[in-house]
């Protein structure tokens, strides 16, 4: 079975520095997408990147990137310049090509400290 | 309206009581689905429709009901609760064949549900 962990409970930084969670999965699979949806505390999952693992190209959407080893199973996400509304649950998610089912890891709570 | 939305926002039940959560998608989209999220716990995935069809059931109690009478509507339908039911219930969703799959889920607020 698929699993992703999430080994950070909480993440603290300071405004306009940078931050890295961290995030692992568990999959035999060789297609499939990899995702952060972040949730602030008005409940909404929103999505902040997404990668797709036959791509070798690391994807970036402005001050978010994300560093994908597929060999190590490793997928973070690297934010830059933080905002305090930066502040959320950050999730990462697996789903596997063709699947139905997006798992995802425990979730990582970033504070942004001004 | 856009996106996914969900109502009511807050629910409290007692544990006799039926009540339905319901979930609306503006996107076009073919597949909906129900994640329970409680405290300290990963999402967990109730129900999967895909084109009106239910494609994954997992393992929900039977106290739980979904139904999909169109790929616009998804409603959950709540009968007999236990307090440990109570979390937030999130409605996602997607496309998930030909133009527009990018594998990704588009989520709800979600409906805070509290058992007593």
């Amino acid at each position: 079975a698929q699993t992703v962990t999430q080994s950070q409970p909480e993440m603290s930084v300071q405004e306009a520095e940078t931050v890295t969670l961290s995030c692992t999965y568990d999959t035999s699979e060789s297609d499939y997408y990899l995702f952060w949806y972040k949730q602030p505390p008005s409940r909404q999952m929103i999505l902040v990147i997404r990668q797709e693992a036959y791509k070798q190209q690391n994807a970036t959407e402005n001050r978010f990137s994300v560093n994908f080893q597929k060999a190590a199973k490793s997928f973070s996400l690297k934010i830059s310049d933080s905002q305090l509304g930066d502040a959320a649950m950050y999730f990462c998610a697996y789903r596997a090509w063709g699947a139905q089912k997006l798992v995802f890891g425990q979730g990582t709570r970033l504070t942004i400290n001004p | 309206e856009t996106g996914v939305t969900q109502t009511p926002r807050h629910l409290v039940m007692g544990m006799t009581n039926k009540k339905s959560l319901k979930c609306e998608q503006h996107l076009g989209h073919n597949a909906m689905y129900w994640y329970k999220q409680s405290a300290k716990k990963p999402l967990e995935l109730m129900f999967v429709y895909s084109l009106e069809e239910r494609v994954e059931n997992n393992s929900v109690p039977s106290r739980f009901s979904p139904e999909c009478p169109n790929s616009s509507h998804l409603f959950l339908h709540l009968h007999t609760l236990q307090p440990e039911d109570s979390a937030l219930y999130l409605c996602a969703s997607s496309q998930d064949r030909g133009t527009g799959n990018t594998g990704e889920l588009f989520f709800g607020e979600g409906s805070r549900l509290t058992v007593l």
